[in-house]
């Protein structure tokens, strides 16, 4: 069974103060690991992709890194409009081809950016 | 920037009614998916569906939930006899699939209160 476990729950953070979120996963062969943003009351909001360890990709103050066992999200000198829940989700191989996979999210990291 | 669309925002019935949630994916998407979110909860998968019939479901989906794209933009999820514990944060998704980018597109979700 794939499983996702997102570490620290809850992130407070001042205004500029750089840190990281991390995932750490168990799945049955990797076909992608996905980040999301969710603010309170919507849908998750596409972030990055990352599909083979050492991968890394860049949005803003975002930046997304994978191994073979985890996933980090560094924020950079973090903005209050950064504040959100961030999801961490990976898809496994196909079983067929054509088939269209499940996500199985992590709980999910709740940060707030302080001004 | 195309976006899933799913209506109503807030759908409010009683215990035992029937229930149907409608979501319109991005257009040239050819993947779609059902997910739940219980307040506090991790995303869940419900339910995937390509090339007319579904791909994978979980346990959650049972026989009183149904899918279908009963036109070339719609696609939506049917519960046939509401429970207490049906209340939830219903999230309609669509992607491209295939070997390149396999990224799902959430919609902002349905909020389905059962009394």
């Amino acid at each position: 069974e794939d499983q996702v476990t997102q570490s620290p729950e809850a992130l407070r953070l001042q205004e500029g103060e750089s840190s990281s979120l991390n995932c750490s996963y168990t799945v049955s062969g990797l076909r992608g690991l996905f980040w999301y943003r969710q603010d309170p009351g919507k849908g998750p909001e596409f972030l990055f992709t990352l599909y083979s360890a050492g991968e890394e990709k860049e949005k803003e103050r975002l930046k997304a890194t994978l191994t073979k066992k985890e996933s980090f999200l560094h924020i950079t000198a973090p903005k209050p409009e950064d504040s959100a829940t961030y999801l961490c989700a990976v898809q496994a191989e196909e079983i067929s081809s054509g088939s269209a996979r499940q996500l199985t999210f992590g709980s999910g990291t709740q940060l707030t950016v302080l001004p | 920037e195309p976006e899933v669309t799913q209506t109503p925002s807030h759908q409010v019935t009683q215990m035992g009614q029937e229930v149907i949630l409608r979501c319109v994916p991005i257009s040239n998407h050819l993947y779609f998916y059902w997910y739940r979110q219980i307040l506090g909860q991790k995303v869940e998968f419900l339910v995937s569906f390509y090339n007319n019939e579904i791909s994978e479901k979980s346990e959650i989906f049972d026989d009183q939930f149904s899918v279908e794209r009963p036109d070339g933009s719609n696609f939506t999820l049917k519960i046939r006899s509401t429970k207490l514990e049906d209340s939830a944060m219903y999230f309609c998704a669509s992607g491209n699939g295939g070997t390149g980018t396999d990224t799902q597109y959430f919609g902002p979700g349905t909020r389905l209160t059962v009394l």
